[in-house]
């Protein structure tokens, strides 16, 4: 079993609608990342949260450490938004290290 | 944020070759770098941490003769693929950022294919 495990694997949205990945971990961490990955292969570090929630813009990322869970939600999808969005954690045994989950494919469709 | 460049972005080889890519720090002070590489479809590996100054520390199952890290200064790291075969064939990224409570910063990539 994956130490960070990522749902949905692929998601299809149409346009607007409103979007959530979900990632739970099973390891003590220090802190966790969304990331996101262009067709292109470029990855962009989206948050870093270790409590709480965060907000960029449409996006908004919330972690629940008790329940070792972390969601990231997309207001208001929008096709430029289709990517792989990847979940990481930094273990608190594994210092820096990353530990990733599998990626979820998100398309929006127009 | 960092930014972080990598080069070539795309190379092709032949097998047997060795090719060198160049991962750099453009506006952050790198003690550490990080080396992945990622196969289609699937998440990202890491392949070991370059440490400024010393020896890179290889992730188990990678070979530290074949794939030579060298990180000569805090602005770059060079990932080395010696005698490149068909399944190096990869997509190779690196990034920078290891406080454990900081962002990181992911380079481009580089496409790797050895023919």
């Amino acid at each position: 079993k994956n130490e960070v495990e990522q749902s949905p694997q692929n998601l299809t949205a149409q346009e607007g609608e409103f979007i959530t990945i979900n990632c739970s971990y099973s390891v003590g961490i220090s802190a966790l990342h969304w990331l996101q990955q262009h067709p292109g292969g470029g990855i962009v570090s989206l948050f870093m949260l270790s409590s709480g929630k965060k907000k960029h813009g449409r996006l908004i990322a919330t972690i629940n450490i008790q329940e070792k869970h972390s969601s990231l939600h997309i207001t208001a999808s929008h096709p430029r938004d289709s990517a792989v969005y990847i979940c990481a954690v930094t273990k608190e045994t594994s210092g820096s290290r990353l530990t990733f989950g599998e990626g979820t494919q998100l398309t929006v469709n127009p | 944020g960092a930014v972080v460049s990598q080069h070539p972005s795309r190379v092709i080889c032949k097998s047997g070759t060795s090719v060198k890519i160049e991962c750099r720090s453009l506006d952050f002070q790198a003690t550490t770098m990080f080396w992945y590489r990622q196969f289609p479809k699937k998440s990202l590996m890491l392949m070991a941490t370059s440490n400024e100054g010393s020896k890179a520390t290889y992730e188990q199952g990678v070979e530290k003769d074949k794939f030579l890290i060298n990180h000569a200064s805090l602005t770059l790291s060079t990932l080395t693929v010696t005698s490149a075969h068909p399944e190096d064939s990869s997509f190779y990224i690196c990034s920078v950022g290891g406080g454990t409570g900081t962002r990181r910063f992911f380079g481009p990539g580089t496409r790797l294919t050895v023919l």
